[in-house]
């Protein structure tokens, strides 16, 4: 089954604003992944954050992980029509052995 | 230069052909990956190797046959496919000697599959 699901599935913006997208898991984690994927192309890894971690920062990006309510949040800040993309969060299980499970992704637009 | 590099981007091939996919990565990593990317779907792991060991396979069809030569290369060989499974092939790979979900992956540009 499918272990994160992304909200909202597609968001449209205007370039400047800011673009939030949440991803929600049922399991406990290890870690938890952000991906990009630009049309035609193959994922791009973001950010990793930790269990342990509850927010980190990687230039317009900010990603929150709350473990108490399994959600994390990706924000991009004064958007550009570059960001437009597909946007995937991927958590990592706390068994050994176990793989990424990857979510259905959230279509960000991007509008100039 | 995204270190790992599908080949073909494109394939069309009816449903009697063998063809093979191929995956190379050049960032000395120990792990590779195959990923089925259909419309609308989450992506879905279907064979892992770390060091040239498969360690999982997601119950895939055996018209879909990986081979991993080297810890560099990976291939899908193809076979006796149906239309459902026209889709976007992607290889990754990741560091760790061990197979976990605790390392990023790192994705080639795919392969676009359409059968006949």
């Amino acid at each position: 089954s499918q272990q994160g699901e992304e909200d909202p599935q597609a968001l449209s913006i205007q370039e400047g604003e800011n673009a939030t997208m949440n991803c929600s898991y049922k399991t406990s984690i290890n870690n938890l992944q952000w991906y990009r994927q630009n049309s035609g192309r193959g994922l791009v890894h973001l950010i990793l954050i930790r269990s342990n971690e509850r927010e980190k920062h990687s230039g317009r990006l900010r990603v929150t992980l709350d473990t108490s309510k399994k959600s994390s949040s990706l924000l991009i800040t004064a958007s550009r029509a570059a960001d437009t993309a597909s946007y995937f969060c991927a958590t990592g299980p706390n068994n050994a052995g176990n793989m990424l499970t990857f979510g259905g992704g959230t279509r960000l637009m991007v509008k100039p | 230069e995204t270190g790992v590099t599908q080949t073909p981007r494109h394939l069309v091939m009816g449903m009697t052909n063998k063809k093979s996919l191929k995956c190379e990565q050049h960032l000395g990593h120990n792990a590779m990956y195959w990923y089925k990317q259909s419309a609308k779907k989450p992506l879905e792991l279907m064979f892992v190797y770390s060091l040239e060991e498969r360690v999982e396979n997601n119950s895939v069809p055996s018209r879909f046959s990986p081979e991993c030569p080297n810890s560099s290369h990976l291939f899908l060989h193809l076979h006796t496919l149906q239309p459902e499974d026209s889709a976007l092939y992607l290889c990754a790979s990741s560091q760790g000697r061990r197979v976990t979900g605790n390392q990023p992956q790192h994705f080639g540009d795919g392969t676009r599959l359409s059968i006949l």
